[in-house]
């Protein structure tokens, strides 16, 4: 069965570093990922995603994701942190009917100036 | 265009009640679902559907009823709620029926405690 992990439920960074996101997952296919983040008493919104191609993927507000095959791994990249990020991020996987997903736990981001 | 708009946002039962929880997109899209997310747990699917008339089993169905009568709602009703039922709801939905490939719109979210 599909799933998804991410080790890190918490993390703080200052403003201006750089972030990274981890994310594992298992599947037995080529895995659909997906990077969703959450801000307080809202929805869930589409960072990026992959699905085949080119392994490193651009999102909005300059994050990026790499995939990589051999590591299972899907982590999430931001060179330079903005207050505005802090928020809750997601990573999630896609089965292979295309209609159901599988959200990791979350990883709750703290931006201290 | 309000896309996915969730009603109630806060809503208190006590064990054995039932509610809806209401769920509308204006977007003509064929999919959509709800989750629950739960502390440590992320977000699991409970139901979802492909079209009007057809819906299906998530992850955690159980103590959960759907229909989809139209393609611009999707309620979710719980028959006797149980405190293992307080969590928060998010109904999302995608333009297509197989949503991977596009992007899904999730709602604001309905904060339900069950006493």
């Amino acid at each position: 069965a599909q799933s998804v992990t991410q080790p890190d439920i918490h993390i703080t960074v200052s403003e201006g570093a750089s972030l990274e996101l981890r994310c594992n997952y298992s599947y037995g296919a080529t895995p659909y990922l997906f990077w969703y983040v959450q801000s307080p008493g809202q929805g869930l919104q589409l960072l990026l995603k992959y699905f085949s191609g080119d392994t490193l993927v651009q999102g909005i507000k300059g994050f990026e994701a790499e995939f990589k095959r051999s590591q299972s791994s899907f982590n999430l990249r931001k060179p330079s942190v903005h207050w505005s990020d802090a928020a809750e991020y997601f990573c999630a996987v896609g089965d292979e009917t295309g209609n159901q997903f599988y959200f990791g736990t979350g990883t709750s981001l703290t931006v201290i100036p | 265009n309000a896309g996915v708009t969730q009603t109630p946002k806060f809503q208190v039962l006590k064990t054995g009640q039932s509610m809806t929880l209401q769920c509308a997109q204006d977007m003509n899209h064929e999919y959509m679902s709800w989750y629950r997310q739960d502390p440590g747990m992320g977000l699991r699917l409970i139901h979802y559907s492909v079209g009007a008339g057809i819906t299906d089993q998530g992850e955690v169905p159980n103590g959960y009823n759907v229909s989809r009568s139209t393609t611009e709602d999707f309620p979710l009703r719980l028959l006797s709620a149980a405190p293992s039922q307080t969590s928060v709801y998010f109904c999302a939905s995608s333009f297509s029926r197989h949503p991977i490939g596009n992007t899904i719109y999730f709602g604001e979210g309905s904060w339900l405690t069950v006493v």
